[in-house]
């Protein structure tokens, strides 16, 4: 299976503060990545997919790039409801579509 | 509208068994991929189990041997049957559909989430 690292495994920012997640892959998987917002006691949410395409409904202060094995998920101008853990996700090599470890995301 | 619902879990004893179902609504489960993903308390997602539209299933390695994916398409309504229960397997157990494209996959809709807890 390909393994999905993500880092920070926490972080805490300020509303206003551009935060950045990292994702690296074990091997190389294109632009095969999604990214999950997942709010606590709530169901995992689909943010964006094929690495930087914004799902639709989703608020453009969320941003993914990257390719190949390293990505960024970015929220610029970081909101009080984007307190939430989030998942890289590949979906490079089935069936096993692997997660990162997740980055919980705090609001000082 | 589409609608995901899971049902079936609880409190076993270890070596126990149990069966997980998944009913959904607004589209039909045999014609898409659909999966199994687990959180354990206070952790990640894990993919555990999936089922592809032709009926080939797949396991992660944690489960395979005790767990069996299956579904009725008459009922639109997916399953998974679990075995030989461990702690470890304390977890909130996802239902979940994947689109595809030339993107790759993702998860699209997921069911609230069912628990289950492996205790003696």
């Amino acid at each position: 299976d390909i393994q999905m690292t993500q880092s920070p495994s926490s972080l805490s920012a300020s509303v206003g503060d551009r935060v950045t997640i990292s994702c690296r892959a074990s091997q190389s998987i294109a632009t095969h990545l999604n990214w999950y917002q997942q709010k606590p006691g709530k169901v995992p949410t689909l943010l964006i997919y094929s690495a930087s395409t914004l799902q639709s409904g989703v608020p453009s202060r969320f941003g993914g790039s990257g390719s190949g094995t390293d990505f960024t998920l970015t929220i610029s101008n970081l909101q009080p409801e984007d307190l939430a853990t989030y998942y890289c996700q590949q979906s490079y090599r089935t069936p096993a579509l692997t997660f990162g470890g997740g980055t919980k995301v705090e609001i000082k | 509208e589409v609608q995901v619902v899971e049902s079936g879990g609880g409190l076993v004893q270890p070596g126990g068994s149990l069966r997980l179902s998944c009913a959904a609504s607004g589209f039909t489960v045999g014609s898409n991929y659909m999966y199994w993903v687990r959180q354990a308390p206070g952790k990640g997602l894990e993919w555990i189990s999936v089922i592809y539209t032709g009926g080939t299933t797949y396991y992660a390695d944690s489960v395979k041997g005790r767990f069996t994916i299956s579904r009725k398409n008459s009922n639109n309504t997916l399953f998974l049957q679990m075995n030989s229960l461990r702690p470890e397997d304390t977890a909130l157990y996802y239902c979940a559909k994947v689109r595809s494209g030339v993107w790759g996959y993702y998860f699209d809709y997921w069911g609230q989430g069912i628990p289950v807890t492996v205790s003696s």
